[in-house]
């Protein structure tokens, strides 16, 4: 059972132009979410987060949108560079615990 | 350059070796994580250490044996393994919080013959 989705494998932009992945979960326990970046032979890094008490937080070109309605997601990338190419993962936890369960990625391609 | 640092990157062991990987952190972090990724799926949780205890461990098999020597260390010993066990093995570690990101060192590349 997957509880955190990210439905679309991949994604192409072009250079400039503005990124946006998604993700649904279903565990409405789930109350903060994070957003990584990994590139190969690499792991994940940490890009933004944001907790079920609001509803957007910003960092730089970096914007996560969070619907607890809908259960869903989004990051958003403004403007999107060639540099952003790599496969993003977002995860979600239960504050009560350390489990922390990720998506099963989306890999952005940013076109020169 | 990542705050968490995984030795060795590479790993080619028989099903009858033992082999120990190693994880280490120097941020103060007192939550010390251990992820299984397989290609192409998200990495899986493992094991989670709180203040050097084990807190969670996610029904993994006996074969496979977290220990956390220090706040700052992280062991997982490896015996018996089979060739699906092969995977990326991630360390990751968090203050104590639950709602603090996780910093993830570079990986262990297993492969099992």
């Amino acid at each position: 059972d997957q509880q955190v989705k990210q439905n679309s494998p991949s994604l192409s932009v072009q250079e400039g132009r503005i990124s946006i992945l998604n993700c649904d979960y279903t565990n409405s326990m789930f109350d903060y979410f994070l957003w990584y970046k990994k590139y190969p032979a690499e792991g994940p890094t940490f890009l933004i987060s944001i907790s079920s008490i609001k509803d957007k937080n910003e960092d730089g070109r970096f914007t996560v949108f969070l619907n607890k309605s809908a259960k869903h997601l989004s990051l958003h990338i403004v403007p999107s560079q060639p540099g952003d190419s790599a496969v993003y993962f977002c995860a979600a936890s239960d504050s009560g615990t350390y489990k922390y369960i990720f998506g099963t990625g989306t890999r952005l391609k940013v076109l020169a | 350059d990542t705050e968490v640092t995984q030795t060795p990157k590479h790993l080619v062991m028989g099903m009858t070796n033992k082999k120990s990987l190693k994880c280490e952190q120097h941020m103060g972090h007192r939550a010390m994580y251990w992820y299984k990724q397989k290609a192409k799926k998200p990495p899986e949780l493992m094991f989670v250490y709180s203040y050097e205890k084990l807190s969670i461990n996610e029904s993994v098999p006996s074969r496979f044996s977290p220990e956390c020597p220090n706040s700052s260390l992280l062991n997982l010993h490896l015996h018996a393994l089979q060739p699906e066990d092969s995977a990326l093995y991630l360390c990751a570690s968090s203050q104590d919080s639950s709602v603090s990101p996780l910093h993830f060192g570079n990986g262990t590349r297993l492969t099992v013959t």
